[in-house]
């Protein structure tokens, strides 16, 4: 079946960078984009940015800019995303999701349709 | 950005009878290819979100017909015919039609 699954939880101190990882399988990595959405503590989602696995086009959210890097492996399904600079504020589960379908996929565009089970990233000194 | 409004904010709800969420954009999600990608996802406590509903009124694989979507332009719906004990947790709206993609704040459901 389809799937994203996510690596483990991180504590890093302010001022770090943290690269959280998303392994696809189930289906082609490269007929769909990857989007990054995190949520803190009790609060809703925020978009971060997305990632086509074909080409590694990326756009970010402003909030990010500079401090997101978004990039993938095809050989291994795995799509990346790393933030540095770190604050406390960065303290949140990040989930990646699948995105739009390729040109060439067969199918509705369905969204974000696929969720990886979330990363937790604690900052803290 | 597109700022997704949704009302009620928590909606406590008694088994088996029907709840409605609503979801308001700042601007149209009509896209320039005539589609309107507006999507509502369910997260149930401690679970990543699920995506519910694509397009405005498509149940995604696998989602139960209790759920069904409506609206369009800037004003769209979220209806639970029955609502059952799984049915809890946070309901977002989102839309894909514009740069950057924006989601609603949220809304609670809950069982009386």
């Amino acid at each position: 079946q389809v799937q994203l699954v996510q690596s483990g939880a991180e504590v890093k101190k302010p001022g770090a960078s943290v690269k959280v990882s998303c392994k696809a399988s189930g289906y082609t990595f490269t007929s769909y984009d990857i989007n990054w959405v995190r949520q803190a503590t009790g609060q809703g989602l925020e978009w971060m940015g997305w990632m086509n696995p074909n080409s590694g086009n990326t756009g970010y959210a402003q909030k990010f800019q500079g401090r997101v890097t978004m990039t993938r492996n095809t050989s291994i399904s795995t799509a990346y995303m790393e933030l540095s600079s770190l604050r406390s504020e960065d303290t949140a589960v990040y989930y990646c999701a699948r995105g739009r379908p390729a040109p060439w996929v067969r199918g509705d565009d369905y969204g974000m349709d696929v969720w990886g089970q979330g990363t937790t990233v604690t900052v803290s000194s | 950005d597109i700022v997704m409004t949704q009302t009620p904010l928590s909606s406590p709800v008694t088994l088996g009878q029907p709840a409605s969420i609503s979801c308001r954009s700042s601007q149209s999600l009509v896209h320039s290819d005539g589609n309107t990608y507006l999507s509502w996802l369910q997260q149930r406590p401690g679970q990543p979100p699920r995506l519910l509903i694509y397009k405005i009124s498509n149940r995604f694989s696998g989602v139960p017909d209790r759920f069904s979507g409506s609206g369009a332009g800037t004003d769209f719906t979220l209806k639970i015919s029955r609502v059952e004990a799984e049915d809890v947790g946070v309901y977002y709206c989102m839309q894909a039609t514009q740069f950057p993609p924006t989601f609603g704040q949220g809304t609670k459901v809950e069982i009386k």
